[in-house]
């Protein structure tokens, strides 16, 4: 069956310092795959979205990388400030599949 | 433009009730999505609705769970006969385009079966 795993529970990382979280998914050739930020009692929000096609993809401090052939992508937070804390969610979409799968999420600290 | 609107936020139900969870799309966003979260969980796909259809319904529990995407007026996710194993966030999300697009979601509904 389809899954994905998402590094360690809980990543605590110095301020200043890059956070790099890790998606790893197996059974599975999505379209595209997508990044999330969870906080407490609160909805995901949307961060970037890298189609299978592309190797990287940048926004502001963030970047993500998404290689097919080792099945991961990665997330990069630099400059990482405590406002970055937060629960990262990523998510797979196929072009003919109709739902999208999320992992279980990391759970990012960033102390000052 | 108003966000993906969920209501209740919080909806407490003794044991054999019924719950009704609402969700509002965005304005012009036509794809519904309802996800289940259990604490330090992930998002579990549970239903996935166009505007009448049902597309996809494969995270949906066979018995006591129902959903419905009516022409008129907002999503709604039912549960029979809750048990406290249905305790949970449950959260909506929507689309513009089918599949390929990223989804907004809304706060959450916190249910908790007594």
């Amino acid at each position: 069956s389809q899954k994905i795993e998402q590094n360690s529970e809980a990543l605590n990382i110095q301020e200043g310092k890059t956070a790099t979280l890790t998606c790893n998914y197996t059974n599975y050739s999505p379209a595209y795959l997508q990044w999330y930020r969870q906080d407490p009692g609160r909805g995901p929000v949307f961060l970037l979205l890298i189609r299978e096609n592309e190797k990287e993809k940048r926004k502001e401090r963030l970047k993500v990388t998404f290689d097919t052939t080792l099945k991961q992508s990665l997330f990069h937070i630099t400059a990482s400030q405590p406002a970055d804390s937060a629960t990262y969610l990523c998510a797979l979409g196929g072009s003919s599949a109709s739902k999208i799968i999320f992992g279980s999420g990391t759970r990012l600290s960033i102390r000052p | 433009n108003a966000g993906v609107m969920q209501n209740p936020r919080h909806l407490v139900r003794r044991r054999g009730q019924e719950a009704r969870l609402r969700c509002s799309p965005m304005k012009g966003h036509s794809h519904v999505y309802w996800y289940r979260q259990l604490p330090e969980e992930g998002l579990k796909f549970m239903v996935y609705l166009q505007k009448e259809n049902i597309i996809d319904e494969s995270g949906m529990p066979k018995e006591r769970f129902s959903a419905e995407f009516p022409k008129e007026g907002p999503s709604i996710l039912r549960i029979q006969q809750v048990v406290r194993g249905d305790s949970a966030a449950y959260f909506c999300a929507s689309s513009l385009v089918r599949g390929d697009e990223k989804l907004f979601f809304g706060s959450g509904t916190q249910l908790s079966v007594l």
